[in-house]
């Protein structure tokens, strides 16, 4: 079955920490592999996006991705984090090529402390 | 570009009634999908659009939810005879051909009473 776990609900860090965010993936063939954050009541913004080449991916805000087959893995990261941050991040996946339904994580929630 | 707009922002409604959503994907993405978000879970998907055929439906769309893109513009999901469960942020997303990436609206919240 194809399916998204994050195992981490919610991570609390300081500010100016580096994070990291755990993101699992139960796919049949290597998919496309999505980042994106969600402000409370807003959409979805998309951080980064891995298709192909690289295995380390950057994002925007700062952020970047790595991509790891062999574990199944594509975890977010931040070297140092801002209070602007808090928000809750979704890890998701689709098929290569074409169209794409997304298949989201739980989402884990970052709250940042001054 | 002014990204892809939702309307309405909110919506508050009674058990029974009917209510419909409009989404305005980023202008020349023929590609259009509907989400829906309950609390504290990530979006599930609902239905695809490419143009104006309507693709693949989920399980999730029960037949009180229909959705339609009638000029392969701007969308439309209509829930009828709406239910408690039905209470969620409805998302709608947009992408172009030959890419993979969705750009999602700000969502409609659904209350129902």
């Amino acid at each position: 079955a194809q399916s998204v776990t994050q195992p981490d609900i919610h991570i609390t860090v300081s500010e100016g920490a580096s994070l990291e965010l755990r993101c699992n993936y139960s796919y049949g063939a290597t998919p496309y592999l999505f980042w994106y954050v969600q402000s409370p009541g807003q959409g979805l913004q998309l951080l980064l996006k891995y298709f192909s080449g690289d295995t380390l991916v950057q994002g925007i805000k700062g952020f970047e991705a790595e991509f790891k087959r062999s574990q199944s893995s594509f975890n977010l990261r931040k070297p140092s984090v801002h209070w602007s941050d808090a928000a809750e991040y979704f890890c998701a996946v689709g098929p290569s090529g074409g169209y794409n339904k997304l298949i989201f994580g739980a989402g884990t929630r970052l709250a940042v402390h001054p | 570009d002014t990204g892809v707009s939702q309307n309405p922002r909110h919506k508050i409604t009674k058990r029974g009634q009917n209510v419909t959503f409009r989404c305005d994907p980023i202008s020349e993405h023929n590609r259009l999908y509907w989400y829906r978000q309950t609390l504290g879970q990530g979006p599930e998907f609902l239905t695809y659009f490419q143009n104006e055929a309507q693709l693949e439906k989920s399980r999730l769309l029960s037949d009180r939810f229909s959705a339609e893109r009638p000029k392969g513009s701007f969308s439309t999901l209509e829930i009828q005879r709406t239910e408690q469960g039905d209470s969620a942020m409805y998302l709608c997303a947009s992408s172009p051909d030959q890419q993979g990436t969705q750009y999602f609206g700000p969502g409609t919240r659904l209350t129902v009473l």
